[in-house]
C-alpha cells in the first residue's frame, strides 16, 4: 500500500530562516510521482512541483528547493529566505505511475513570524 | 482562463438531507477528481472519472455517496442523508490528461452538515 508521512505537524521560523519540510513515503511500485502542493489560510490548493521516479535531479524553483532521495524514500522541500506569505499547510504526496492509488500525507503546517 | 471551479463554496444541511457539489473543470480537462479534506486533517482521495466514466471509485464511501462526470455539464458529488461526520471540505480537480499530470485543484466546497 502506498503511504506518505509527513512527521512535522507544525514548524515555526522567523522571517529570512531557511525551513524544510520533510516527506517520507512508502510504495511498492518502481515507478511513481511525488507531488507538493500548498493551502494557504484562503483554503485553495496550490500546485508546486511533481516529479517523477526517474529523476533524482534536485530541483530549485526561486526561494523553494526539493531534494529527492529514492535510497532514503524521501521527498523533502525547503524554502530558503522564508517569508510571512509562505504561511501555509503544505502538502506531500504520491501517485503510482498510472494514477492509481493517489495519496496524501497529513500536512506540515508552516508558521513564518515576522 | 478560468481555473476549476466549484460551486457552492459553502454548504449547510441538515441530518437527512441530500448535498449536491458540483465541479467544473478547467477548459480542456476531461478528467475530473474529488477529494474529501476532514477538519485539521490531510486530503483523502474518493473518486476518479472521466467523461461518462468512473475510473477508480477506490476512497468513496459504500453508501451514500456517489458522483458522476456527464457528457455534457459540470461533474456532480451527491452526498444523500447526510450526517454530521459528513462535515468536511471536498476539492475538485482536474487534469488534461491521466493521474501523471498535474492535477489543478478548485476552492473546495465546505460542507457544514447541522
Amino acid at each position: 500500500a502506498q503511504k506518505v508521512t509527513q512527521a512535522q505537524t507544525e514548524i515555526s521560523v522567523v522571517e529570512k530562516e531557511d525551513v524544510t519540510l520533510d516527506c517520507v513515503y512508502e510504495t511498492r511500485d518502481t515507478t511513481y510521482y511525488l507531488f507538493w502542493y500548498k493551502q494557504p489560510p484562503s483554503g485553495e490548493l496550490v500546485f508546486l512541483i511533481r516529479r517523477n521516479s526517474f529523476d533524482e535531479q534536485n530541483e530549485i524553483s526561486g526561494r523553494y528547493s526539493w531534494n529527492f532521495q529514492k535510497s532514503t524514500s524521501s521527498f523533502n522541500f525547503t524554502i530558503t529566505a522564508s517569508q510571512v506569505v509562505d504561511s501555509a499547510v503544505y502538502f506531500c504526496a504520491l501517485s503510482a505511475y498510472y494514477g492509481q492509488n493517489f495519496v496524501f500525507g497529513p500536512g506540515t503546517r508552516l508558521s513564518v513570524l515576522p | 482562463n478560468a481555473g476549476v471551479m466549484q460551486n457552492p463554496r459553502h454548504l449547510v444541511r441538515r441530518r437527512g438531507q441530500e448535498a449536491r457539489l458540483r465541479c467544473s473543470p478547467m477548459k480542456g480537462h476531461s478528467h475530473v477528481y474529488w477529494y474529501r479534506q476532514l477538519p485539521e486533517e490531510g486530503l483523502k482521495f474518493m473518486v476518479y472519472l472521466q467523461k461518462e466514466n468512473i475510473i477508480d471509485e477506490s476512497g468513496m464511501p459504500k453508501e451514500r455517496f456517489s458522483a458522476e462526470f456527464p457528457k455534457e455539464g459540470p461533474s456532480i458529488l451527491r452526498i444523500q442523508q447526510v450526517v454530521r461526520g459528513d462535515s468536511a471540505a471536498y476539492f475538485c480537480a482536474s487534469s488534461p490528461r491521466d493521474w501523471t499530470y498535474e492535477q489543478y485543484f478548485g476552492p473546495g466546497t465546505r460542507l457544514t452538515v447541522t
